[in-house]
């Protein structure tokens, strides 16, 4: 997905640790997106930002943190990671209308 | 709150049919819809969209079609082929001012059999 890279593509950790998992976009869009994806839930949104140090929280928020200090970095933390949060976890990037998606990130909470 | 419903969650069909998936929406604001195709280990990627103020669009075998006044809008893919099995998700657009919040339906498998 030219333009935006999520890292790691991959993680395992405990319950209780916390967890940070990073985006990072080349297309200097305003809007960037936290999703999760569950089998029967289709994508669900954690946080947004509409700005460097402009954070609001989504429908699934409980849980996580972000912060946005770059234009092209948006973080997503885990404070204290719960099997709960077992989930793919997708960043997306937006400068109007229309999302261009990340690889995705495979979180599995053991 | 906003929902997005979206059916069938699986389809199968064979190549050269066919496919229709269906999604209906809650918040009237909604005014823009777009279907995104997400295949095995990649992120969905966009491949068509809608805004309220049109009724239908046509991209070579892939056509959306809405209707305001039910809130729901449909993909219709023709000429099925093998590389169109994928999830497909469909999303509307919520909220107030510009955020470009989307919230998206559960996703329909499709399969296209040779």
């Amino acid at each position: 997905d030219a333009g935006i890279t999520q890292s790691p593509r991959h993680k395992v950790t405990e319950t209780g640790t916390p967890v940070t998992l990073r985006c990072h976009q080349t297309e200097n869009h305003r809007y960037m997106y936290w999703y999760r994806q569950d089998p029967g839930h289709g994508l669900r949104l954690i946080h947004y930002s509409y700005g460097v140090k402009d954070t609001d929280k989504g429908e699934v928020s409980d849980g996580y943190s972000v912060s946005r200090s770059k234009t092209e970095d948006f973080l997503l933390t885990l404070e204290s990671a719960t099997s709960s949060q077992t989930s793919v976890y997708f960043c997306a990037i937006s400068e109007s209308i229309g999302y261009t998606f990340g690889s995705g990130t495979r979180l599995t909470v053991v | 709150g906003e929902n997005v419903e979206q059916h069938p969650s699986t389809l199968s069909v064979q190549e050269g049919d066919s496919a229709v998936i269906k999604c209906t929406y809650s918040d009237s604001a909604s005014n823009y819809f777009p279907w995104y195709k997400q295949e095995l280990g990649k992120g969905p990627q966009l491949i068509i969209d809608i805004r309220s103020n049109v009724g239908e669009k046509k991209d070579q075998r892939i056509a959306v079609t809405l209707n305001k006044t039910a809130k729901h809008f449909s993909l219709h893919i023709t000429e099925t082929q093998p590389e169109d099995s994928a999830v497909y998700f469909c999303a509307a657009s919520y909220g107030s001012g510009n955020t470009g919040k989307l919230i998206f339906g559960q996703g329909t498998t499709l399969q296209v059999k040779p």
